[in-house]
């Protein structure tokens, strides 16, 4: 099946610093990646939809300047937490769709635990 | 604002036994997704359910789905130890891929 890596698998940071999070398909093109967070014991919530080429898409609630999306390629998404604090501690989870149709199944990466010091 | 309920949220199962959980929705989809979490990992896709009627079976998993009662079920047959995990349905909000997920089944199967 199709393989989404993300790097790093774990990170911790110092209050106030930016940390970024790389999401790639490795086996098949994505037009539309997704990133999650999610924070223990919850659910997964939809932070944005990220097109290539184009800017992303954000969900209710999620700040668009303190998590930037860049979805560069067609293999590669990329989450920067700007001047991250402790409350932006969680795991940070990105889905990628292969093909345009609206059935397509998401591939999800192996996730990226943040912790913000 | 799609709802996406999972009941029971814990479970414990005894191995060898039967059971059901349950994944309701609150606004009209066509397209519902189960996955398995193991803790401290990402999801693992189960089953994805395109139509009403739906049903699909993988080993001891079956997942079905009823789009009128917007209600999905995933049923364990003689339940096991490796099937304990955590289990999320997710209702593809309007037909884009953008998935609401319920807060999940915590399903731990005891001997």
């Amino acid at each position: 099946g199709a393989v989404v890596s993300q790097h790093p698998s774990r990170v911790i940071c110092k209050s106030g610093t930016s940390v970024k999070i790389e999401c790639r398909s490795l086996d098949f093109q994505a037009t539309t990646m997704f990133w999650y967070r999610q924070f223990p014991k919850q659910s997964l919530m939809l932070m944005a939809t990220s097109n290539e080429g184009s800017k992303a898409t954000y969900e209710q609630g999620v700040e668009k300047d303190k998590f930037l999306i860049n979805h560069a390629s067609l293999t590669l998404s990329t989450l920067t937490v700007t001047s991250a604090h402790p409350e932006d501690s969680s795991f940070y989870i990105c889905s990628a769709r292969a093909g345009t149709g609206g059935a397509d199944t998401q591939y999800f990466g192996p996730g990226t635990r943040l912790t913000v010091l | 604002e799609l709802k996406v309920e999972q009941n029971p949220l814990f479970l414990s199962m005894q191995e060898g036994k039967n059971y059901t959980i349950y994944c309701n929705y609150s606004t009209t989809s066509d397209r519902l997704y189960w996955y398995r979490q193991d803790p401290g990992k990402s999801l693992e896709s189960l089953f994805v359910l395109l139509s009403n009627g739906a049903v699909k079976q993988e080993g001891r998993l079956m997942a079905s789905l009823d789009t009128k009662a917007r209600l999905s079920t995933l049923h364990i047959t003689a339940a096991v130890h490796d099937l304990s995990a955590t289990y999320f349905c997710a209702v593809d909000i309007r037909g884009n891929n953008r998935l609401a997920f319920g807060k999940g089944n915590q399903v731990v199967v005891i001997p």
